[in-house]
């Protein structure tokens, strides 16, 4: 079936501006993770979803960043009052069901979300 | 939380040649993942490998949990394989959350 999708594939916002991400699953999996990377770093953790519930929102840096699941499937990024040190590419995850078993904890990541922040 | 590093930070290679990429982890791990980001910034998924070894073609990779660190190895490299590896790994205490390395750099020369 179709992997991870994510949408806008790039974003431009003036500082201050407020931003909607989206990140489209694969189909039946439960579990649905953010990531942001900078230029020349990997991947850092955002914030994990098992179902619709925030299970870890431990690496959202501070309250301008928020996300929601509602309906289990399709998550929500949401960023108020960019910053310019907001500008990176968000990665979206699913995984089947990382309590499943081992092999069902596999990770697969969209293309991700440009954002620039002027 | 737990630490990873790759080696080496950049490889040059010329076509044909083969290559091996390490990584390791300060803490046991959970899920381990080898990643190659191509140059369009899509990050693609090589192997799951807590531990043991698993081949698919002209790649391979090898866990070893009790020594902490893990292995990728390329063979008959092509300039196709040009990009960033990554590996990635959960901890029983951190949750299912990937922890990344710095990746490695490679570049494969006709």
């Amino acid at each position: 079936g179709a992997g991870v999708s994510q949408t806008p594939s790039n974003k431009v916002t003036e500082k201050g501006k407020y931003v909607e991400l989206r990140c489209d699953p694969i189909s039946g999996h439960t579990a649905l993770y953010w990531y942001r990377q900078s230029l020349g770093q990997g991947p850092e953790f955002l914030i994990y979803f098992q179902g619709t519930g925030a299970a870890d929102d431990s690496g959202l840096p501070n309250d301008r960043f928020f996300a929601v699941r509602p309906e289990g499937s399709v998550s929500t990024l949401k960023i108020q009052r960019t910053e310019r040190g907001d500008s990176a590419v968000y990665l979206c995850a699913s995984s089947l069901n990382p309590y499943r078993a081992a092999s069902t904890d596999t990770q697969y990541f969209g293309p991700g979300t440009r954002l620039t922040v002027l | 939380g737990i630490q990873v590093e790759q080696s080496p930070p950049d490889l040059i290679l010329q076509e044909g040649a083969n290559s091996t990429l390490r990584c390791n982890f300060s803490d046991s791990v959970n899920n381990l993942q080898w990643f190659h980001q191509n140059p369009w910034g899509q990050l693609i998924n090589l192997f799951y490998i807590p531990s043991g070894t698993k081949q698919n073609g002209r790649l391979s990779a090898t866990t070893v949990a009790t020594e902490r660190y893990s292995l990728l190895y390329i063979s008959s490299s092509q300039t196709t394989d040009s990009g960033v590896y990554f590996c990635a790994a959960t901890t029983e205490g951190g949750g299912n959350k990937l922890t990344f390395g710095t990746g490695t750099q490679l570049k494969v020369e006709l």
